[in-house]
């Protein structure tokens, strides 16, 4: 079974600061998708990465696929009251082929 | 284009008592998956298909059966509910299957149904 570890599981930060969101596996990926899930609705795809190394950015948001393909992060600049939400990353690939494994997922919230 | 919706949103049902949950997307998508989420454990495939006709076995089946007569509707049921089985249910549907590319495997879900049972 593959799995991906999210970390931290809970963020309680300040409008402004900066934060780092970690999805960590031992098992290698052949892409990899961050999500992101508002209370009562369903998670909407942000981005996905493919290449090991791969570096996307999304205005404030920048999306880290590790060079082995068995890690991700997600970096938040300058966070926003409305970046607040549940950040889940998934994997594809291996033995899990055409299907999504999930990580637990990082629920951040942003004071003003 | 409504996308993907699920009905009902909400269910109260007591232990032994069966539904079904429904799922219709509007994007023509082959693929079509069946999730659970409880909290700090994100989301487990608990069936999903690949065309009209088919399903197959995710994660966490036991206790579900699943149904795709149609190739936009896919049911999930409960035939005889327990306890363990409240969560939150999301339907997702997906152009196709996620993979090493960068297009159409977006997964698009539906906003869920939360399910208690007693």
């Amino acid at each position: 079974t593959q799995l991906l570890e999210q970390s931290p599981q809970f963020l309680s930060i300040q409008e402004g600061e900066n934060l780092t969101v970690y999805c960590n596996s031992s098992s290698v990926f052949s892409s990899l998708q961050w999500y992101r899930q508002e209370p009562g609705e369903g998670p909407v795809l942000l981005v996905t990465v493919v290449t090991g190394g791969e570096v996307k950015k999304l205005k404030r948001l920048t999306f880290q696929f590790g060079d082995a393909r068995k890690d991700s992060s997600l970096h938040i600049t300058a966070a926003q009251t409305g970046d607040t939400g549940l950040y889940l990353c998934a994997g594809a690939g291996g033995t899990s082929y055409g299907k999504l494994t999930f990580g637990q997922g990082t629920i951040l919230t942003v004071h003003p | 284009n409504a996308g993907v919706t699920q009905t009902p949103k909400f269910r109260v049902l007591k232990t032994g008592q069966s539904m079904t949950l429904l799922c219709a997307q509007d994007m023509n998508h082959e693929y079509m998956y069946w999730y659970r989420q409880d909290p700090g454990m994100g989301l487990r495939l608990i069936h999903y298909s690949v065309g009209e006709g088919t399903t197959a076995k995710g994660e966490v089946p036991d206790g579900y059966n699943v149904s795709r007569l149609k190739k936009q509707n896919f049911l999930l049921g409960l035939e005889s509910a327990a306890p363990s089985q409240t969560s939150v249910y999301f339907c997702a549907s997906s152009y196709g299957l996620a993979g090493p590319w960068l297009s159409n495997n977006e997964q698009f879900f539906g906003p869920g149904t939360r399910l208690t049972v007693l």
